[in-house]
């Protein structure tokens, strides 16, 4: 089955830095990755996904990024703010398959 | 904007007591799923359910646990026997098309004594 990889488990960045976090996964049906920000105690939110069909999507100061060939991909936040601080999830799915597998996560902290 | 609601937010029992935990999902949508997430952990899949049958469950969803839409509106998770290991986070998620896009619930924390 599939198996999702995240790096780093800890990242602390100052505000106004860039942080990246990758993930790579296994199966190479999987053609559906989306991320997750998850704050103590509180709901996994949907923040952006990308489908294999394109290597890059952006939203504002969030972007994702995808290498098929390499099966990995990666979130991009820029210009970071203490708000960015909770724990990020990424994760893998597919049109073929309804459930999603996710990452270990990345706690990221941004200093003020 | 529209959101997958969950009761109880959180859930004591003791060993060997069933439990059901409710989920309302977003209201057009057709894809239903249940995940957990043991405290500091990642969320792991339990099941999923589509046209009123379970579509896949994973090794975590053995003979102790059920799913059912009993009405239009309403999806719960029932476990019939919990363990001390069943404590965790229980979260519901849906979507409209499978994998794509689900939004998740606010979840109910599960302890099991």
């Amino acid at each position: 089955g599939e198996n999702v990889e995240q790096h780093p488990s800890t990242l602390s960045v100052q505000e106004g830095d860039s942080a990246v976090i990758k993930c790579t996964y296994s199966d190479s049906a999987s053609n559906y990755f989306p991320w997750y920000k998850q704050e103590l105690g509180k709901r996994p939110q949907l923040i952006i996904d990308i489908r294999s069909n394109v290597g890059e999507k952006k939203d504002q100061r969030i972007a994702v990024t995808l290498n098929k060939t390499a099966k990995h991909f990666s979130l991009h936040i820029t210009e970071t703010q203490p708000e960015d601080s909770a724990v990020y999830f990424c994760a893998a799915g597919g049109t073929g398959f309804q459930k999603l597998v996710f990452g270990t996560g990345t706690r990221l902290l941004v200093s003020p | 904007e529209p959101e997958v609601t969950q009761t109880p937010s959180h859930q004591v029992t003791q060993m060997g007591q069933e439990v059901i935990l409710r989920c309302v999902p977003i209201s057009n949508h057709l894809y239903f799923y249940w995940y957990r997430q043991i405290l500091g952990q990642k969320v792991e899949f339990l099941v999923s359910f589509y046209n009123n049958e379970i579509s896949e469950k994973s090794e975590i969803f053995d003979d102790q646990f059920s799913v059912e839409r009993p009405d239009g509106s309403n999806f719960t998770l029932k476990i019939r026997s919990t363990k001390l290991e069943d404590s965790a986070m229980y979260f519901c998620a849906s979507s409209e098309a499978g994998a794509l896009g689900q939004f998740f619930g606010p979840g109910t924390r599960l302890t099991v004594l």
